[in-house]
Order: C-alpha cells, then sequence, then structure tokens
C-alpha cells in the first residue's frame, strides 16, 4: 500500500517570503502522480500543482513550484512571496491509476503580515 | 462551472440514528468517493464507487455503508451513529481512467454525534 507523510503539521512564514513544504511517500510503482492541494478556511479543496513522475522536470505554477526527487521518494512545495491568501491546510496526495488518492496528514500554513 | 454539491454542510445527530449523506455530481463523472477527514490524520477513504451500484471499501469503511442507484448521486450511510464518528466528510468525484488531476470535491459536510 501507498503512504504519504508530512512531517510538518505547522508551518509559518513572514508575508513576501519563502516557504517550503514537505512530503514523503512509498510506493513500489513506477508510473504515478504526485500533487499538493490546497485547503482554506472554507473547507474546498483546491488543486495547486501536479507532478508526473516519468517527467524529470519539476512542475511550477506560477509562485508555486516543487522539488521531486524521484529516488529519495521526495516531493517537496515551494511557496515564493507568500501571500495571505496563501493561509491554509497544505496535502500532499499520491496517484497511481487505481483510481483513488492517497492523502497525507497535511501541513497548517500561517503567513504573518 | 463544475459541481460536487453535499446536501449537508452542518449535521448535529444522536448516537444510534440512521445518518445519510448525500453528494451530487454534474459532471457524468464514474468514480465517486466518499472521504473522511480529522486533523492530524488527514484525509482517509471510506468508500469508493466507479460505477452505478458498484462499490469498494477504502481504509476505513467499519461502520459505514454506501449506496449510488444513479450515477450522479453517491450516499453515505452511518447505520448507527456513535461519537467516534464525529467527523467533517468529503465527497468528491472524477473520471474513470484519469490521471487524478481531475478529482473534484464538493465542501464538506460536518457531522457531529452527541
Amino acid at each position: 500500500a501507498q503512504t504519504v507523510t508530512q512531517s510538518q503539521p505547522e508551518m509559518s512564514v513572514q508575508e513576501a517570503e519563502t516557504v517550503t513544504l514537505s512530503c514523503t511517500y512509498d510506493t513500489s510503482e513506477s508510473d504515478y502522480y504526485l500533487f499538493w492541494y490546497k485547503q482554506p478556511p472554507s473547507r474546498q479543496m483546491i488543486l495547486v500543482i501536479r507532478q508526473e513522475a516519468y517527467k524529470q522536470q519539476n512542475a511550477t505554477e506560477n509562485r508555486f513550484s516543487v522539488n521531486f526527487q524521484k529516488a529519495a521518494k521526495s516531493f517537496s512545495l515551494k511557496i515564493s512571496d507568500s501571500q495571505l491568501g496563501d493561509a491554509a491546510m497544505y496535502f500532499c496526495a499520491f496517484y497511481f491509476g487505481n483510481e483513488k488518492l492517497t492523502f497525507g496528514t497535511g501541513t497548517r500554513l500561517t503567513i504573518i503580515p | 462551472d463544475v459541481k460536487v454539491t453535499q446536501s449537508s454542510r452542518y449535521l448535529v445527530k444522536r448516537t444510534g440514528e440512521k445518518v445519510f449523506l448525500e453528494c451530487v455530481q454534474d459532471m457524468d463523472h464514474e468514480n465517486m468517493f466518499w472521504y473522511r477527514q480529522d486533523p492530524g490524520l488527514g484525509l482517509r477513504l471510506i468508500y469508493f464507487s466507479y460505477d452505478v451500484k458498484m462499490k469498494e471499501k477504502g481504509d476505513i469503511p467499519e461502520g459505514y455503508s454506501v449506496s449510488r442507484e444513479k450515477k450522479e448521486r453517491f450516499s453515505l450511510i452511518l447505520e448507527s451513529a456513535s461519537t467516534n464518528q464525529t467527523s467533517m466528510y468529503l465527497c468528491a468525484s472524477s473520471f474513470f481512467g484519469g490521471s487524478g488531476n481531475t478529482i473534484y470535491f464538493g465542501e464538506g459536510s460536518w457531522l457531529t454525534v452527541v
């Protein structure tokens, strides 16, 4: 079975600074997908960024980028120029084609004005 | 605009009551999911369905059942609610055979069992 581990229950960052959220996973699969989801206080899950395991290039979406280390099974999220609207729970998730997403336990990100 | 709608946002039920949580999607998705979200535990899959009348157990199915009589509707049933089922429940849907980036979530149902 796949597992996803987020070792940072809470993180905080000054507005306009950069923060990195960590995620590791365990799988015997070689072809899979990794995701970061954002859950603001409204509780609506929002897809932030997606990475295909077969791609070596790290995914980027505006201020959000990932550091994907396949051999180390590590998938961290970097948020640059942090904004107040980035405050949320962030979940790392894994998918390998069995139609199901497996989530980590989440990291609560606080932005300090 | 795509939509996954959970009929009840906030419910308070008594121990032993039968509870129905309803979820409807308007995207003609084959897959539908029920997750439970608890602090420090993240989202855990209770059940999912990849077709009408089909269901598969997720990671924590004990104490729950599901029903999918129509493609657009997926119900989570607590036959006899208990206090340890107090939680937030998230419904989601996706196309069968997608790559995981087309999973859409509802806004959640907060259930309190007293």
